[in-house]
């Protein structure tokens, strides 16, 4: 399974947009990525998944570098309420039932 | 619509004793996923269901876990002989099919301590 390296923390000022860096320098062509958050004692929440393309919806955007090695997910306009553990994951093959495997994520802090 | 529940939301039990955890997910919904989040980590899989069978339980820690979804619809996480080490949170998610684009939705989770 491919792994994905985040840093462990980062702060974001309210109202600043968060940039959150991923590396998943081993990802196969057909493997996705995909974001979730867990804010604290709920489970994790889904936010948006690319594959090669930049991705935008309501919540965020996903950008991944062309070489797909590297995704930077953003909330434009950063809450109170975005502070939260966040995962970037690459979801196996279909063939493999797709579960997810999440690694440690980056706590993001919205601070006033 | 409603989403993934999960019961109970809290479990305290002794060690040596037998756990029940249910999940009913999204109507609709034919797979099925159970992942385990003990405290600081993100969570791990365990299993997960195509309809009513159990395609991949690769992630069961030992024989002690066992997993059910005799409908197809309500899965069931069994634990017997619980002990301390099993404490942590018991997290279900239901997706449309197991398309690598069909997004899996989580329920709050099952709190399980094991005295």
């Amino acid at each position: 399974d491919a792994k994905t390296t985040q840093p462990p923390s980062m702060d974001c000022a309210e109202g600043r947009a968060a940039n959150l860096p991923c590396n998943h320098s081993t990802i196969s062509g057909n493997e996705y990525v995909y974001w979730y958050r867990q804010i604290h004692s709920q489970g994790p929440q889904y936010i948006i998944h690319g594959l090669k393309n930049n991705e935008t919806n309501e919540m965020a955007s996903l950008i991944i570098t062309e070489d797909r090695k590297s995704s930077t997910l953003i909330l434009p306009h950063a809450t109170l309420r975005d502070t939260a553990v966040y995962y970037c994951i690459v979801r196996v093959a279909y063939n493999q039932g797709g579960k997810l495997i999440f690694g440690q994520g980056t706590e993001l802090s919205v601070k006033p | 619509g409603a989403g993934v529940s999960q019961t109970p939301s809290n479990k305290v039990t002794e060690k040596g004793k037998y756990v029940e955890l249910r999940c009913d997910p999204i109507s609709g919904h034919t797979a099925l996923y159970w992942y385990r989040q003990s405290l600081g980590q993100g969570p791990e899989f365990l299993i997960y269901f195509q309809g009513t069978g159990a395609a991949d339980d690769s992630g069961l820690p030992n024989d002690r876990f066992f997993a059910v979804r005799p409908e197809g619809s309500v899965s069931t996480l069994k634990i017997q002989r619980t002990e301390r080490g099993d404490s942590a949170v018991y997290l279900c998610a239901s997706s449309l099919t197991l398309a690598r684009t069909d997004t899996q939705y989580f329920g709050p989770g099952t709190r399980l301590t094991v005295l």
